[in-house]
């Protein structure tokens, strides 16, 4: 069973409309993280939360918004989503072991707005 | 602004022939510097990392060289193979950001046969 969970793994959308992409781990961690993958650009972070009550925004965060609903979960969401945000996005936890840090990500969701 | 700027964008190695991928970076407060591999249809996952407190780190046929007068590390993939063709992304944090990472733009490896 995958550890870090996302649902959908794809959804077609149209401009104007409000999508959320859905994180799930089982892994424990207190670190989640949302980011976009375009090509040419590599990961680009949209939003962090080192625990239920921490939410930070990362790098893109305009045009989206995360909830922390529990440990486990952590959701993304795109009030009026845009043809410019289609891309693939990637939920990630992590934890630090020794001075090893690993970030654990998600299968991926592709969005698609038209 | 790009803060790891990551080469080549593509590169193709024959089977048993050395893969190396450069990146650097701008941030002197950088102290974390790992690689990740992702395969299509997956998501990255992390191969080997390595602290400034070192020049080099092996693990099997991977090898990070970090130079930090230049500000650049690379990824040298030894006797590559076909099943390492992926995308590779380097990567960057700082101390005092936790595990925020600033990835490099990703290399495309393909290992012909």
């Amino acid at each position: 069973d995958a550890d870090v969970t996302q649902t959908p793994r794809n959804r077609i959308t149209k401009t104007g409309k409000r999508i959320m992409l859905e994180c799930s781990q089982t892994k424990g961690h207190d670190r989640m993280y949302w980011y976009r993958q375009d090509p040419g650009l590599g990961l680009q972070l949209i939003y962090y939360s080192f625990d239920v009550k921490d939410i930070n925004k990362g790098e893109i965060s305009d045009g989206y918004s995360v909830s922390r609903q529990a440990q486990a979960k952590f959701s993304l969401s795109l009030e009026s989503a845009i043809p410019n945000q289609t891309a693939l996005y990637f939920c990630a936890t992590s934890v630090t072991s020794g001075d090893t840090d690993t970030q654990y990500f998600g299968p991926g969701t592709r969005l698609t707005v038209l | 602004q790009q803060q790891v700027k990551q080469s080549p964008q593509s590169l193709i190695v024959q089977k048993g022939g050395i893969s190396i991928i450069n990146c650097a970076y701008e941030n002197t407060a950088f102290d974390y510097f790992p690689w990740y591999q992702q395969f299509p249809g997956k998501g990255p996952a992390l191969l080997i990392a390595i602290r400034p407190d070192v020049s080099e780190k092996k693990e099997g046929r991977f090898t990070i060289s970090f130079n930090k007068s230049a500000k650049q590390f690379s990824l040298h993939i030894m006797d590559s193979q076909p099943g390492d063709s992926a995308t590779y992304f380097c990567a960057a944090s700082k101390e005092t950001s936790g595990s925020r990472l600033t990835f490099g733009e990703g290399t495309q490896l393909t290992v012909n046969p």
